[in-house]
């Protein structure tokens, strides 16, 4: 079955970390590139980062880059993402995401997301 | 501007053609891609590129480009359509990194 499992969310302190993880199954890990997508309470959805089918090239929003690392393990058929430095703005839905390999950009892939809450 | 906007909220009677709208200078240069994602759940695509549809996506979901608007036109729009749809395409303020717009709260009546 072709799908995404994310896990690791939680409710963490301002300040704190936590490490998200994006198991994929059902296709071929490797030749794809993954996202992050989250999306806060009632809001709408950001594109946070991606990662290309190697590890290289990365790329970050603004809203998060110098706080958040993305990585994958092509082995483990996995996707992560560590989150530091936490901000109450960052409580969100996170969702991993495959990128459409075609001439067309697309996410044709999505997890059923984890959830960060960061509250004092 | 590299925003995308859409509508906030639409209506449609059931059977009928709704057509939601993305409007932003990047889609000169890039195809949008559309979501639809409902109570709880992650979104799910259902149009991209020229007009393309994800297997299993029901063809009354179609999709257009002219300038700087995106459509997505739901034919005959059924029940199970209610749900906020977005947009995405990628910014061309230099660094091409996703974007997406701020949503559509589609209302079946």
């Amino acid at each position: 079955q072709v799908q995404l499992v994310e896990s690791g969310g939680g409710v963490v302190t301002p300040g704190g970390s936590l490490r998200l993880s994006c198991a994929a199954s059902g296709f071929t890990f490797s030749d794809y590139y993954m996202n992050w997508i989250r999306q806060a309470p009632g809001k709408g959805l950001e594109w946070i980062s991606y990662i290309s089918d190697s590890g290289s090239p990365i790329q970050y929003a603004a809203s998060v880059k110098g706080r958040f690392t993305i990585s994958r393990d092509n082995a483990d058929n996995s996707l992560y993402l560590q989150l530091n430095s936490l901000r109450a703005e960052d409580t969100a839905i996170y969702y991993c995401a495959r990128d459409h390999s075609g001439s067309y950009p697309a996410f044709d892939l999505w997890g059923q997301g984890t959830t960060v809450t960061v509250s004092s | 501007s590299s925003e995308l906007t859409q509508d906030p909220a639409l209506s449609v009677a059931l059977g009928q053609t709704v057509r939601i709208t993305c409007q932003g200078d990047s889609l000169r240069y890039y195809y949008a891609s559309w979501y639809q994602q409902k109570p709880g759940q992650a979104p799910v695509l259902v149009n991209y590129g020229k007009n393309s549809r994800p297997s299993g996506i029901p063809d009354r979901f179609s999709g257009s480009n002219s300038g700087i608007t995106a459509s997505l036109t739901i034919t005959g729009a059924q029940a199970e359509d209610e749900a906020d749809y977005y947009c995405s395409s990628r910014d061309n303020s230099g660094n091409h990194f996703p974007k997406f717009g701020g949503g559509t709260k589609l209302t079946v009546l």
